[in-house]
């Protein structure tokens, strides 16, 4: 069993829809919630991270960690094209492999006009 | 120029021969991590290090050498490639887990 899991669409929607995309995981030593985005032939790059369980917002996205039930997700308001990429959670653990940042599979998110 | 640095973008090698991708960083972050990104299999670790003389294995280790002699440089070598080990690789760094890590641009590696 990963230690990540990410429902893996893919997720194809119409522009303005809200869009969730969501993670749960098994090892209770993640300390550190994050999302990335990577558009094609590009690398990740960083679109929120947390530490603690609740909701934090940026924008139009919005990253909701449930710590209790090993679960987060990324609510995207408002999509645009724009916002057509993949999307990754990742989680940093502590303890004695403090630092190793673990993906999800990733989403394949498609918003058209 | 500040930022994470990959070399070369693209590389073509022959089944058996030894390839290094480099990867260097002008943050002085502690951590850096190697990880090969390939179709249904999504960002798998390689390596990473927590500090310079410090590296750990990752998910998937096995045919890859790294060193990290010094804090800004996280060289990645395959030893004998296979065509196994075609993929794209992707080199990452941060100051500690709190706000994530940055990504280089990727090297596209096709073993022949």
């Amino acid at each position: 069993q990963k230690e990540v899991e990410q429902d893996p669409g893919p997720l194809s929607v119409p522009e303005g829809a809200i869009v969730s995309l969501n993670c749960t995981y098994s090892n209770s030593a993640f300390q550190y919630f994050m999302w990335y985005r990577q558009y094609s032939r590009k690398g990740p790059e960083l679109l929120m991270y947390t530490y603690s369980s609740g909701n934090k917002e940026d924008g139009r996205f919005t990253a909701q960690v449930d710590k209790s039930s090993k679960y987060i997700s990324l609510f995207i308001r408002d999509s645009q094209p724009s916002d057509s990429a993949t999307y990754l959670c990742a989680m940093i653990s502590g303890g004695t492999s403090y630092g190793k940042l673990t993906f999800g599979q990733g989403t394949i998110l498609t918003v058209h006009p | 120029d500040a930022g994470i640095t990959q070399s070369p973008r693209y590389k073509i090698t022959e089944t058996g021969r030894q390839v290094t991708l480099m990867c260097h960083q002008t943050w002085s972050h502690s951590y850096m991590f190697w990880y090969r990104q390939d179709l249904g299999h999504g960002l798998r670790l390689i390596y990473y290090s927590a500090a310079a003389d410090i590296t750990d294995k990752g998910e998937v280790p096995d045919g890859y050498v790294v060193s990290r002699s010094k804090t800004e440089n996280f060289p990645l070598t395959l030893e004998s490639a296979t065509r196994s080990q075609t993929s794209v690789y992707f080199c990452a760094s941060g100051a500690d887990g709190s706000r994530g890590y940055t990504f280089g641009s990727g090297t596209r590696l096709t073993v022949v």
